[in-house]
């Protein structure tokens, strides 16, 4: 099955710094791209749903980056608050895996007012 | 507006003892539904899913198992726990077989 790679496994930016958190996966068969935030203690928040026939997506405070090439996806928070210090987990549904979701092993980012 | 509620918030048992966790998803008709199991250090593993009432299928092999016995209720459980069914329990619910995931609050499960 799909295999899901994000590093860093933790990230620490001083406030109005940028960040950015990688995953590498390896089905090139993968059509559909996730990013959740989870707060300490909290449950996993939907931040962007990314298609693999889009390469840029932007959000609130942030730029999601998908090269189908090297088949990495990206997360850049541009100008990191306090408010973003959270874990970061990508997700990966596979065209072939029926109803598996594949999740990176998270990157918990640290924003240092 | 859909909610999802997950019972109980957190839940202390003793090795060898039943494990009954639930879900329920509102305002929504015939979601797909997900049991998450994630460890203390944050990696997520999916441990089933189902597409309708009654249908549940296995990820991966915990001494767990579910049901699905109404369109809106996911049930995780176990006869015996072990200490490492130790970690926080997500449910999720999705529309179709490649949208997003909605994750449930929790439940944080201790085994001693």
């Amino acid at each position: 099955g799909e295999q899901v790679e994000q590093r860093p496994p933790h990230l620490s930016v001083r406030e109005g710094d940028s960040a950015v958190i990688t995953c590498t996966y390896t089905d090139p068969n993968s059509y559909y791209f996730f990013w959740y935030k989870q707060e300490p203690g909290a449950s996993l928040q939907l931040l962007m749903k990314v298609f693999s026939s889009t390469e840029i997506n932007e959000g609130q405070g942030f730029t999601v980056l998908l090269n189908k090439k090297d088949k990495r996806l990206s997360l850049n928070l541009t100008a990191a608050h306090p408010g973003d210090s959270a874990a970061y987990f990508c997700a990966v549904h596979s065209n072939t895996g029926y109803q598996n979701f594949y999740f990176g092993k998270g990157t918990s980012l640290t924003v240092i007012p | 507006a859909q909610t999802i509620h997950q019972w109980p918030v957190a839940e202390i048992k003793a090795v060898g003892s039943p494990l009954s966790l639930g879900c329920t998803i509102k305002g929504k008709s015939s979601p797909n539904l997900y049991w998450y199991w994630q460890a203390t250090g944050g990696t997520l593993q999916q441990l089933f899913y189902s597409i309708t009432v009654g249908q549940v299928e296995s990820v991966v092999q915990l001494n767990l198992s579910a049901s699905r016995p109404k369109d809106d209720q996911f049930i995780l459980s176990t006869e015996k726990l072990l200490l490492s069914h130790s970690g926080f329990y997500l449910c999720a619910w999705g529309l179709g077989v490649y949208a997003e995931q909605f994750f449930g609050p929790g439940t944080r499960l201790t085994v001693l």
